[in-house]
């Protein structure tokens, strides 16, 4: 069945530094690829799509691209806050949604 | 517009008794989804429906959980009884269709069976 594989956190930065969050699928056929967001006490929010390969899905500063011949779509922003720790779930859809493990993001001030 | 409800927010029970959640998606929304959520882990499905049929229930331990969605809009998970490995988060999401659209999720039961 699909899976998805993301890097391990937790994920410590200052704030303004670089965030690359690495997400790789396995999956049949041609799935959509998404980011959730977790923050604390909170559900589970959308943060970007892509559904088709190359395209790249934006939000709030970041970004991810579809990239098919690596079955990656990794996660980045160029200067992250305070305000985006939480935990951010890699997924894709094939006939269901299946989501990674999550990697937590904390950001220092 | 509201967003997916989910009841109660917490619940602690003891094992070997009976449990239920609820969950009332987003109007309009005719996928629904019940996931589970381990501390520290991805969701991982248990159920989804489209409108009131069970497409995939394949995850779902029918030994002692079950799920329905009368109309097509409401929904209810239970667990009877209830073991010790059951605690965990409970999400209930809802899509406007199955096919590669979002879903939208709501907060999330949290059982904890003592």
């Amino acid at each position: 069945g699909d899976s998805v594989t993301q890097m391990e956190g937790p994920v410590t930065l200052s704030e303004e530094a670089f965030l690359t969050i690495n997400c790789t699928y396995t999956a049949t056929g041609y799935p959509s690829l998404f980011w959730y967001v977790q923050y604390p006490g909170e559900g589970l929010q959308l943060l970007l799509k892509a559904t088709k390969a190359d395209d790249k899905g934006s939000n709030k500063g970041f970004e991810a691209t579809y990239r098919k011949e690596t079955t990656s779509f990794h996660l980045e922003k160029g200067s992250v806050q305070v305000s985006d720790s939480a935990v951010y779930f890699c997924a894709t859809y094939g006939q269901n949604f299946v989501f990674g493990p999550g990697t937590r993001l904390s950001v220092l001030p | 517009e509201a967003g997916v409800v989910q009841s109660p927010r917490y619940k602690i029970i003891e094992k070997k008794q009976p449990v239920a959640f609820w969950c009332n998606p987003i109007s309009g929304h005719n996928t629904l989804y019940w996931y589970l959520q381990n501390l520290g882990q991805g969701p991982e499905l248990l159920i989804r429906y489209e409108n009131e049929e069970a497409v995939d229930d394949s995850q779902l331990p029918k030994d002692r959980f079950s799920a329905e969605r009368l109309k097509g809009v409401d929904s209810t998970l239970k667990i009877q009884p209830a073991e010790l490995g059951d605690s965990a988060v409970y999400l209930c999401a809802s899509s406007l269709r199955s096919m590669n659209t979002e879903a939208f999720f709501g907060q999330g039961t949290r059982l904890t069976v003592v």
